[in-house]
């Protein structure tokens, strides 16, 4: 499986931009690339995937370059409730057999 | 989407004893999957769980220390036996619903003295 590689933690403001990235090197083919975010005393939950280019919801954005090899989570204007864990994961989406390997994640802190 | 209720939330256990974890699922899954997460740290795959066949562990996870039970496709429980502080961690159940999204239960924080 594809390890990935994230900033340990980041500051941010509330209303700023967020951009977290994450190197996955090693990405097969059949690899999507797969963001949680996790709260304290919560489980992680899921936020968005994408194999190419950029993918949108109302939650975030994710760009990936042509080669693969990294990506980047974009949340916009943060606020003090987007204080979290997230997760960048490198996903072998098959049928039957989702047993994800989670990385050791970005701890985000957003500041009033 | 899919909503997973774990009990117990939280315990405290005496070193030596075992505690089953509980996992239910709103709707038939197919696959569930147990994870652990220490304190502070990611989480790490133990298990999964297929109804109707043994567990599959990872690689440093024995079914003797960690026994899982899938009787139906919307249950699964987990012990963890003869409990060490090493085990302290929060115990989280997992399935995949919704077209490849994992979904989380919200943990079972388990404290060992």
């Amino acid at each position: 499986l594809a390890k990935t590689t994230q900033p340990i933690s980041m500051d941010s403001y509330e209303g700023q931009e967020v951009n977290i990235t994450c190197s996955h090197n090693n990405i097969a083919t059949n690899d999507y690339i797969t963001w949680y975010q996790q709260f304290p005393s919560q489980g992680p939950r899921f936020i968005i995937q994408g194999y190419k280019t950029k993918v949108t919801n109302e939650v975030a954005s994710l760009f990936i370059p042509a080669d693969r090899k990294s990506s980047t989570l974009s949340l916009p204007r943060v606020s003090l409730s987007d204080t979290a864990v997230y997760y960048c994961l490198v996903d072998p989406v098959q049928r039957g057999r989702r047993a994800l390997t989670f990385g050791s994640g970005t701890r985000l802190q957003v500041q009033p | 989407s899919a909503v997973i209720s774990q009990k117990p939330s939280r315990d405290i256990c005496q070193r030596g004893t075992s505690l089953t974890i509980q996992c239910q699922v709103d709707s038939q899954v197919t696959m569930m999957f147990w994870y652990r997460q220490q304190p502070g740290q990611s989480l790490t795959l133990i298990a999964t769980a297929n109804q109707g066949s043994e567990a599959t562990y990872e690689s440093g996870f024995v079914i003797d220390k960690f026994p899982i039970s899938r009787p139906n496709l919307t249950f699964s429980t987990l012990t963890v036996s003869n409990m060490s502080p090493e085990d302290s961690s929060i115990y989280l159940c997992s399935v995949e619903s919704g077209g490849e999204k994992l979904f989380f239960g919200s943990g079972t924080q388990l404290s060992v003295l």
